[in-house]
C-alpha cells in the first residue's frame, strides 16, 4: 500500500540558508499536517491543508512557509535558516472522515544546520 | 488548546514485565490515538479510541478511554524488545492534531 512519502530524508544547510521539504501524501486522502519534532521532543505542530488550502496554523515560525499543490503534494519552505530548526519534520496525512481522523506519518526529513 | 500530558515520561522494563501508559486530557475528548515511534523513525498508528470506556487491544497491546473520555491508557503484556520505543497519544479537536507529551519505553531483554 501507498504510504506519506518525504524527501529528501537527509538534509544538511548552513545557518542562513534555505531549505525545501516535499511531502506526497496516501492517494486520495484529503489532508495533509506538517511537524517538527526536535531531540527528546514530541511533534509540534506547524501547518495543515485541507484540499489545497491552509486549514491551520500552529507554531509555525514566520520564516517558514508552505503549501500544498494541485496534486496535493505540499512543500515545507523555511528560510534564514538557524541552527535551532535542525530537527525531524514529519509529514502526515488522513482522510477526513466523522468522528475519525487517523494520520499516516511519511518517515520524516532529518534538516541538520551547520 | 487541548493539552495532552502522559506518564510516566519514561519506563524501563524488564523483558516479560506488563506496564501502563497514561494520556491526560485538559479537555474531554472525542477521539484519542495512540501511536508509536522508534527512535528517529516516523509514527505508526497503533489504535483509536472514540467512546467512553471503549477498549481495543491488538496484539499485547489494550488501550482503554475512561468513561469521562478524558483519561486513556496503553496497557503492554509480556512486554519483548520490539516494544521498545516512544509512544505518543494524540487528539483531534478540530483541524490540528495534539500530540501527548510521549512515553519513551525501553524493555531489557
Amino acid at each position: 500500500a501507498a504510504g506519506v512519502i518525504q524527501s529528501p530524508r537527509h538534509l544538511i544547510k548552513e545557518k542562513r540558508e534555505t531549505a525545501t521539504l516535499k511531502c506526497y501524501p496516501i492517494p486520495r486522502h484529503d489532508t495533509v499536517y506538517w511537524y517538527q519534532q526536535g531531540p527528546g521532543q514530541d511533534p509540534q505542530f506547524l501547518i495543515s491543508f485541507y484540499e489545497k488550502m491552509q486549514s491551520d496554523k500552529g507554531s509555525i515560525p514566520d520564516r517558514f512557509s508552505a503549501q500544498q499543490f494541485s496534486d496535493y503534494h505540499s512543500e515545507l519552505n523555511m528560510s534564514s535558516l538557524e541552527l535551532g530548526d535542525s530537527a525531524l519534520y514529519f509529514c502526515a496525512s488522513s482522510r477526513q472522515v466523522t468522528g475519525a481522523n487517523v494520520l499516516t506519518f511519511g518517515a520524516g526529513s532529518r534538516l541538520t544546520v551547520l | 488548546s487541548q493539552e495532552l500530558e502522559q506518564s510516566p515520561q519514561s519506563l524501563i522494563v524488564q523483558e516479560g514485565k506488563n506496564l501502563t501508559i497514561n494520556c491526560t486530557s485538559s479537555k474531554t475528548l472525542y477521539g484519542l490515538y495512540w501511536y508509536k515511534q522508534k527512535y528517529g523513525e516516523g509514527l505508526i498508528f497503533l489504535m483509536m479510541l472514540q467512546k467512553g470506556g471503549e477498549e481495543k487491544s491488538h496484539e499485547k497491546i489494550t488501550a482503554k478511554l475512561d468513561e469521562k473520555k478524558q483519561q486513556s491508557s496503553l496497557h503492554i503484556t509480556a512486554s519483548q524488545p520490539s516494544h521498545a520505543g516512544i509512544y505518543l497519544c494524540g487528539a483531534d479537536p478540530g483541524n490540528q492534531f495534539y500530540f501527548g507529551t510521549g512515553t519513551s519505553l525501553t524493555v531489557i531483554p
